[in-house]
């Protein structure tokens, strides 16, 4: 089956420490993205990539890094420098990162992340 | 910047009515626009894609429709049923053209 896969489903994290969530996707996706959710907010964007070896900012991207050393893969790392990281963290993929109209985006099943 | 709105934030309706979710966003140099539902906990389910040369896009008993003129989107939900509760979201790419602007979604609730 192709899809998007996230691990874990639940993750919790003592404060000071780093954790990363796992992102993989097996649509041959060129573009890679990783949102936050928090209740009674809409997505906001941490950070995309558009191809291998190669990522960018988004909106509130402070406290957080990735890497995108293979298509399939945009890990999501959650430094202890985010002050308030308790959230539901989306991944997605799309065809390509690029603007056609039919781009069409797909997402994983989510990881929520609690802080002790 | 681009930036999206959707009324109402919640809904709550009797099993069988239809009803329409509305979308609205301020740059409408858009190449489509995508909605989404989501279960609680759950992630996002695209649900249809309106390319920017459409009108509108069916999928069953869902119809999407695209104003770019007035920024305008509709998702009309025809006999709702119980299982469609959710909420729904819709999303169109940002002024770049790279990503995606969210609205904060509409809460449906179809009661038995």
């Amino acid at each position: 089956d192709g899809g998007i896969t996230q691990s874990p489903k639940y993750l919790f994290r003592k404060e000071g420490q780093n954790v990363t969530l796992s992102c993989e996707q097996n649509l041959n996706h060129d573009a890679m993205y990783w949102y936050r959710q928090d209740p009674g907010q809409g997505l906001r964007l941490i950070y995309y990539s558009q191809i291998v070896n190669d990522f960018q900012k988004g909106d509130i991207a402070e406290g957080y890094s990735v890497s995108r050393e293979k298509k399939e893969s945009f890990p999501l790392t959650v430094t202890s420098a985010q002050k308030n990281p308790t959230a539901f963290y989306l991944c997605a993929s799309s065809l390509q990162g690029v603007a056609l109209s039919y781009n069409e985006q797909f997402f994983g099943p989510g990881t929520r992340l609690t802080v002790l | 910047k681009q930036e999206v709105t959707q009324i109402p934030a919640a809904l709550s309706v009797p099993e069988g009515e239809n009803l329409v979710l509305n979308c609205s966003f301020t740059d409408s140099a858009i190449y489509n626009l995508q909605w989404f539902r989501q279960d609680p906990g759950k992630g996002l389910t695209s649900l249809l894609l309106i390319q920017s040369s459409q009108r509108e896009q069916t999928s069953g008993r869902l119809n999407a429709s695209l104003d770019k003129s007035s920024g305008r989107s509709t998702l009309y939900i025809a006999a709702s049923q119980p299982g469609d509760s959710a909420t729904y979201l819709c999303a169109a790419p940002d002024n770049y053209g790279q990503n995606f602007v969210f609205g904060p979604g509409t809460r449906l609730s179809v009661l038995p």
